[in-house]
């Protein structure tokens, strides 16, 4: 089983449409978590944080069951600007890095 | 964005030469990492630094080497390049704080291709 995984995707989506993805990690001793996205040829941008409590930062918003080991990202009212692929990663531990990066899904919004 | 650069954005170079990459960092941050992302494969650590002179191995350190003789300058060195070491390299650098969630930062990547 690998660490982290992810939907496997493509999603195509219209404008304006609410999408969500997941991401499992295998490690329970995993302690902090990260939504990336990534543009075709370009480097991996931090999105969010992922904190127990679940978080919002406008349009999106990440939750995290750890009982499940189960990460999730929703993007709502989705833009033309948010085609990317989105990374799920985990990080062991707090102050010893160790970050594991799942596979990526790729997300094509369309007009 | 996080001050981080890369050197150089792209190369061309033959197999059995030696290639060096460099990533520099002005945010003064402990641990840097150096990957490679390929097609269906996503990004892979090669090797990473926790400190000046303290490097350890990821999973695909094979052919690759490092160095840090400084915070802000991490080397990732080809000492013969081969065509399956064609790929984009990327440098990313992140801070340790106890019971902190700190995350990486990316530089813009290196394309490096080996005929």
């Amino acid at each position: 089983r690998k660490e982290v995984e992810q939907d496997p995707g493509p999603f195509n989506v219209p404008e304006g449409a609410t999408v969500a993805f997941n991401c499992t990690y295998s490690n329970s001793a995993s302690q902090s978590f990260f939504w990336y996205r990534q543009d075709c040829r370009k480097e991996p941008k931090l999105l969010m944080s992922v904190y127990s409590s679940g978080n919002e930062d406008g349009r999106f918003t990440a939750q995290l069951n750890r009982a499940s080991q189960y990460i999730s990202l929703l993007i709502r009212d989705s833009k033309l600007s948010d085609s990317a692929t989105y990374l799920c990663v985990v990080n062991l531990w707090n102050y010893g890095q160790n970050f594991v990066f799942g596979p990526g899904t790729r997300l094509s919004v369309l007009p | 964005d996080a001050g981080i650069t890369q050197s150089p954005r792209h190369k061309v170079t033959e197999t059995g030469t030696p290639v060096t990459l460099r990533c520099h960092q002005t945010e003064n941050h402990r641990y840097m990492y150096w990957y490679r992302q390929d097609p269906g494969h996503g990004l892979r650590l090669i090797h990473y630094s926790y400190g000046v002179k303290d490097t350890d191995k990821g999973e695909v350190s094979d052919g690759y080497s490092v160095s840090r003789s400084k915070t802000e300058d991490f080397l990732l060195t080809l000492e013969s390049a081969t065509s399956s070491q064609t790929s984009v390299y990327f440098c990313a650098i992140s801070e340790s704080v106890r019971g902190g969630n700190q995350p990486q930062h990316f530089g813009d990547g290196t394309r490096l291709s080996i005929l």
